[in-house]
C-alpha cells in the first residue's frame, strides 16, 4: 500500500524566513503533486513533478523530486503572511488503467508578521 | 475557479438518511474523481470514472455510490449516512484517465446530525 508523508505537520514561520517541507512516499512514482488549501476551501494545484529530478517555481515556491530517493521538498523563500495555508503532497500511482491520488497529511503552515 | 462545479456547496442531514451530491467536470474532461476529506482520515481517494465507466476504486464505502452520465456530469450517493460520513466531499476533472493532473471542485460539506 502506498504511502506518504508530510513533516512537519505544523509549521509556523516568521516572515522572510526560508523553510522546506519534505514529503516522503513508500513505493515507486513518477508523478508527485503539491496543492494548497486555504480553511474550508478547494484544492489548487501548485506543481506538477513528472520525472526524477524535475524541479518547479513559481513565485516563493520552488518544488522538487527525487524519484531514487523517493521524496519531494517544497521549498519556501521568504515567507510572507499570504502564504499562511495548508499544503499537500499527493503521489499519483504507477500507471494503470485508471488513477488515484494518494495524499500525505498536508503541512498547515501559518506565516506570522 | 478551476472549472469544476459541485452542488451543493453545504448539507445537513439526519443519520440514515441518503444524500445525492453532484459534479460537473471542466469543459473537455472526460474522467471525475470523488475524494472524502475528513479530519480523522484526511483526504482519501474514493472513486474515479472516464467516459461513463468505473476505473478505479479507493476506500469507498458500501454504503456509497456513485456514477457517470452519458454528459460526463457525476454523481456521489451516500445512503444510511452516519455521523462518522461528515466531511467535505471534493470532485476532481481531468482530460483523461491518469498520469495527468485534475482539477478540483470547490466541495460539498456534509454535516450528519
Amino acid at each position: 500500500e502506498l504511502k506518504v508523508e508530510q513533516n512537519p505537520l505544523f509549521l509556523s514561520m516568521q516572515e522572510g524566513k526560508n523553510y522546506t517541507i519534505y514529503c516522503n512516499y513508500s513505493t515507486t512514482s513518477d508523478r508527485l503533486y503539491w496543492y494548497r488549501q486555504d480553511p474550508g476551501k478547494s484544492l489548487e494545484s501548485l506543481f506538477v513533478l513528472l520525472s526524477n529530478g524535475a524541479v518547479k517555481q513559481e513565485g516563493r515556491l520552488m518544488a522538487s523530486l527525487d524519484t531514487k530517493a523517493r521524496l519531494s521538498t517544497l521549498h519556501i523563500t521568504a515567507a510572507v503572511h499570504d502564504l499562511s495555508a495548508t499544503y499537500f503532497c499527493a503521489v499519483d500511482r504507477p500507471p494503470t488503467s485508471g488513477s488515484r491520488l494518494t495524499f500525505g497529511e498536508g503541512t498547515q503552515l501559518t506565516v506570522n508578521p | 475557479d478551476s472549472g469544476v462545479t459541485q452542488t451543493p456547496k453545504h448539507l445537513i442531514t439526519a443519520t440514515g438518511q441518503r444524500v445525492t451530491l453532484r459534479c460537473s467536470p471542466r469543459s473537455g474532461d472526460l474522467s471525475v474523481y470523488w475524494y472524502q476529506q475528513s479530519l480523522d482520515q484526511g483526504l482519501q481517494f474514493l472513486i474515479q470514472y472516464y467516459n461513463g465507466e468505473e476505473r478505479a476504486k479507493g476506500n469507498i464505502l458500501e454504503r456509497f455510490s456513485a456514477q457517470q452520465f452519458p454528459d460526463l456530469h457525476s454523481e456521489l450517493n451516500l445512503s444510511s449516512l452516519e455521523l462518522g460520513d461528515s466531511a467535505l466531499y471534493f470532485c476532481a476533472s481531468s482530460v483523461v484517465p491518469h498520469n495527468t493532473e485534475a482539477f478540483f471542485g470547490q466541495g460539498t460539506r456534509l454535516t450528519v446530525v
